[in-house]
């Protein structure tokens, strides 16, 4: 039973556009929104996170939006770039981080 | 820093073997997690400890079990392995104080395992 619905399954994208890549939750105990990339071969890496007390959080090309009342979260990457053609996967979280659940992943490929 | 390191990076095992995995962290961290990771199932939480001598289950636990004697390391065994459990096995530590800045899982790099 997945807990974090993600979507889209794959995502090809032109180098200087946009990726967006949705996440919808249903555990309204969760309390923390970390969003990973991962490269082939490699482990995760936090990529940016979110508390459910903003609505948007901004790193560089990066931005996460949360919409509390409908449970859902996504990332947007502006200005597209081949070397961020990664897997990414959304993640939720409650108690203080004691208990992480995965969304199924998004593959992305920019293309140059 | 090393960060998280995971021993071995690779295995093949036959059904009913036993294995166990070894996650090594430098980083002081208190909590510790094992994730298996199956293609279109993104990672799935095996068994996390929230610090030394404590343990406890994720949303997958079943055919394997965990010890955390020392802080930095955590344990992750296979009693009788199954062709089920043919993954890749992530292992993450974080230091979690409920600060954005440091609410953070430091991944190690996998162990792939096979079970024939």
């Amino acid at each position: 039973q997945q807990q974090v619905k993600q979507s889209p399954q794959s995502l090809i994208v032109q180098k200087g556009g946009i990726s967006i890549i949705n996440c919808a939750y249903e555990n309204t105990a969760f309390d923390y929104f970390p969003w990973y990339q991962q490269f082939p071969g490699k482990g995760p890496a936090l990529l940016i996170a979110i508390r459910p007390d903003v609505s948007e959080k901004k790193e560089g090309r990066f931005t996460i939006s949360f919409n509390k009342s409908a449970k859902q979260f996504s990332l947007h990457i502006m200005d597209s770039q081949p070397g961020d053609s990664a897997t990414y996967f959304c993640a939720a979280s409650r108690n203080y981080g004691q208990n992480f659940v995965f969304g199924p992943g998004t593959r992305l490929s920019v293309l140059p | 820093n090393a960060g998280v390191t995971q021993t071995p990076k690779f295995r093949v095992l036959k059904t009913g073997q036993s294995m166990t995995l070894l996650c090594a962290q430098d980083m002081n961290h208190e909590y510790m997690y094992w994730y298996r990771q199956d293609p279109g199932m993104g990672l799935r939480l095996i068994h996390y400890s929230v610090g030394e001598g404590t343990t406890a289950k994720g949303e997958v636990p079943d055919g394997y079990n965990v010890s955390r004697l020392k802080k930095q390391n955590f344990l992750l065994g296979l009693e009788s392995a199954a062709p089920s459990q043919t993954s890749v096995y992530f292992c993450a530590s974080s230091e979690w104080r409920g600060r954005p800045s440091t609410d953070t899982q430091y991944f190690g790099p996998g162990t792939r395992l096979t079970v024939l």
